[in-house]
């Protein structure tokens, strides 16, 4: 069975402090996975990756995959309070690239 | 507009009763899932479709049937509603053949089951 696991479930932080997410999982046929970032509605689409060692970034938001040791992780730099959200890890595997998995999403509360 | 829509946004029913969400996309997209998100638990597969013959279980199936009227259209029913089927439901869309793995999320859908 694919699995997901994200950490830490939950974190309280201060603007301006960095902080990094941690995605690890077990899935067949690994294919991709996707980081996503969820406020009060649908989750939206951050990054996805599928070679290890290569640095995806976008602003103050980066994310790198290892896959000899089956994580990922995601770094928020200067966060500001519109970070705070449900970011969410997915894995793609298996005979298809859309099914997902997803981890149980860690709630990032960034305080002013 | 968007291009994933979900109808009922919010819905409050009864145990027992029987329920519909319904999902319509604009994205020509052949593929279509449904999903419900509980606090703690993620999003969890409930049925996926990857074209308009094709129905698939997803790892949560049990109490949830669906129908796949058209490439557009992908609904999600509950015969008989419990309580703990009161979750955030989430349609979603990819396109077909090899792709980025990215999901195409609705609005959601709050459920409420008393």
């Amino acid at each position: 069975e694919d699995k997901v696991v994200q950490s830490p479930l939950s974190l309280v932080v201060h603007e301006g402090d960095t902080v990094t997410l941690n995605c690890s999982y077990e899935v067949t046929n690994f294919r991709s996975l996707l980081w996503y970032k969820q406020e009060k509605k649908a989750p939206t689409f951050l990054f996805m990756l599928t070679s290890s060692g290569i640095e995806k970034k976008s602003g103050r938001l980066s994310s790198i995959l290892d896959k000899k040791e089956l994580f990922s992780i995601l770094n928020i730099t200067a966060t500001q309070t519109g970070d705070s959200a449900i970011y969410l890890c997915a894995v793609a595997g298996g005979t298809s690239y859309g099914k997902l998995t997803f981890g149980q999403g860690t709630i990032l509360t960034v305080h002013p | 507009d968007a291009d994933v829509t979900q109808t009922p946004r919010n819905r409050i029913t009864k145990t027992g009763k029987r329920i519909m969400l319904e999902c319509s996309q604009t994205k020509g997209h052949d593929r279509m899932y449904w999903y419900r998100q509980d606090p703690g638990l993620g999003l969890r597969l409930i049925y996926y479709s990857f074209d308009v013959k094709d129905i698939n279980k997803g790892e949560i199936s049990d109490g949830y049937s669906v129908s796949r009227q058209a490439q557009a259209k992908f609904s999600l029913s509950l015969e008989s509603a419990i309580p703990n089927q009161t979750a955030l439901y989430f349609c979603a869309t990819s396109p077909r053949g090899v792709h980025t793995g990215e999901l195409f999320f609705g609005e959601g859908s709050r459920l409420t089951v008393l």
